[in-house]
């Protein structure tokens, strides 16, 4: 089972920021938050990882609580392309194996209206 | 630039015939992995390839599934006698090697078994 609870929706203004939020409250040490995307009939698209500081790239930023039981990942602009279902995932920094491969739980469905 | 790319995209077959996919990486890439996707379900763990070691097959459902990875680099699965429950999109994932790397995925094989 995925070891994060995601909202089941949200919407977003084109334009304005996204903010989908992400609980791990059993999340361990040696474990990385890794946010992933799908858009409808495409693979899933890596966005980005962290491990305790926050991080950015050219897609989003994420923000990982102190205790590292939460986190966001924060969309800066919203377009009409960002519509997609967003999976937050924990993972061990793994050295071979099945543990390695990823678990999605049910994501959040973002919806970005004009 | 050159993503994971996996062909066919759709793939529409008759139960009892054996369908092959195939997963072309991230050139350098030397883990790669094969998940699938039904409709509506997150992703299932099929098998993992890392370098030259023996593969993870823990997650093929039955003997029927197969796969290889020759030279390090291109992957097939294979699927004997398809059954209608094989219906799915079967995805392939590459990262640069174990540790913290994230997957990247390509878009998958659409399956469908009449």
């Amino acid at each position: 089972d995925a070891k994060t609870t995601q909202p089941t929706s949200m919407d977003c203004a084109e334009g304005r920021a996204a903010n989908l939020p992400c609980n791990h409250s059993t999340i361990s040490g040696n474990e990385y938050v890794y946010w992933y995307r799908q858009i409808h009939s495409q693979g899933p698209q890596y966005i980005i990882h962290g491990l305790k500081n926050n991080e950015t790239n050219e897609m989003a930023s994420l923000i990982i609580t102190e205790d590292r039981k939460s986190s966001t990942l924060i969309l800066p602009h919203a377009t009409l392309r960002d519509t997609a279902v967003y999976y937050c995932i924990v993972r061990v920094a793994h050295y071979g194996g099945s543990q390695g491969n990823l678990i999605f739980g049910k994501g959040t469905k973002l919806s970005v209206k004009p | 630039g050159a993503g994971v790319s996996q062909s066919p995209s759709n793939k529409v077959t008759e139960k009892g015939k054996d369908v092959e996919l195939r997963c072309d990486p991230i050139s350098g890439h030397t883990a790669l992995y094969w998940y699938r996707q039904s409709l509506g379900q997150g992703l299932e763990f099929l098998i993992y390839f890392q370098g030259n070691s023996a593969p993870d097959k823990s997650g093929l459902p039955s003997d029927r599934f197969s796969a290889e990875r020759t030279g390090g680099s291109v992957s097939t699965l294979t699927i004997q006698r398809t059954q209608q429950e094989d219906s799915a999109v079967y995805l392939c994932a590459s990262s640069p090697g174990t540790g913290r790397q994230p997957q990247h995925f390509g878009d998958g094989t659409r399956l469908s078994i009449l």
